[in-house]
């Protein structure tokens, strides 16, 4: 059975700390990894990861993938109270279903 | 990009009344959508894969008869919560994607209360 598991499931920082979320994978014919923030509605799109060792970046917030071990990383450099939320991991649509897998999350809270 | 309307974002309903949630593509076509429901604090759990011109395909543990889906057109899905009960309360979001391999994209979603 095709599954994605996050980890930590939540954490606690300060403003101005580094945290790095983690993601892995087991899926059958694998595409590509997804990571959504969501705050108090839908997931809005962060990255879209499909090669590997290629690092993706967008401001503060870098991701990553490796296909051989089957992980992908977020991290969030100098967070800031607004980067509380939490952040989704999702497998972007093994097989010809085209749904995704999400992992359970990780809730990041960031303390001033 | 892709933009993804979902109406209403809160209802409030009685118990055995029924609730339709409506989904839309707003630049694009989408042949599939997807729905979904999040309980607080927890992640997104697929219910169905809403397939324009064509039945719906639920997951296991969700009932059909009970959340009616309708892909009535290529930017239009709703669904329809049934003979609603204080469970059934939560987030629903819906999400659909554009063309080729793309990344899912989600509506506002609909807060649902059953009273």
């Amino acid at each position: 059975e095709d599954k994605v598991v996050q980890s930590p499931l939540s954490l606690v920082v300060h403003e101005g700390d580094t945290v790095t979320l983690n993601c892995s994978y087991e899926v059958t014919n694998f595409r590509s990894l997804l990571w959504y923030k969501q705050e108090k509605k839908a997931p809005t799109f962060l990255f879209m990861l499909t090669s590997s060792g290629i690092e993706k970046k967008s401001g503060r917030l870098s991701s990553i993938l490796d296909k051989k071990e089957l992980f992908s990383i977020l991290n969030i450099t100098a967070t800031q109270t607004g980067d509380s939320a939490i952040y989704l991991c999702a497998d972007n649509g093994s097989g010809n279903t085209g749904k995704l897998i999400f992992g359970q999350g990780t809730t990041l809270q960031v303390k001033p | 990009g892709a933009v993804v309307s979902q109406h209403p974002s809160r209802v409030i309903c009685k118990s055995g009344t029924s609730v339709k949630i409506e989904c839309r593509s707003l630049d694009f076509q989408a042949t599939t959508m997807f729905w979904y429901r999040q309980f607080p604090k927890k992640s997104l759990m697929l219910m169905a894969t809403s397939n324009e011109g064509s039945k719906a395909t639920y997951e296991q543990g969700v009932e059909k008869d009970k959340f009616l889906i309708n892909h009535a057109s290529l930017t239009l899905s709703t669904l329809t919560v049934t003979s609603a009960h204080p469970e059934d309360s939560s987030f629903y979001i819906c999400s659909a994607r554009g063309t080729g391999h793309s990344p899912l994209h989600f509506g506002n979603g609909t807060r649902l209360t059953v009273t």
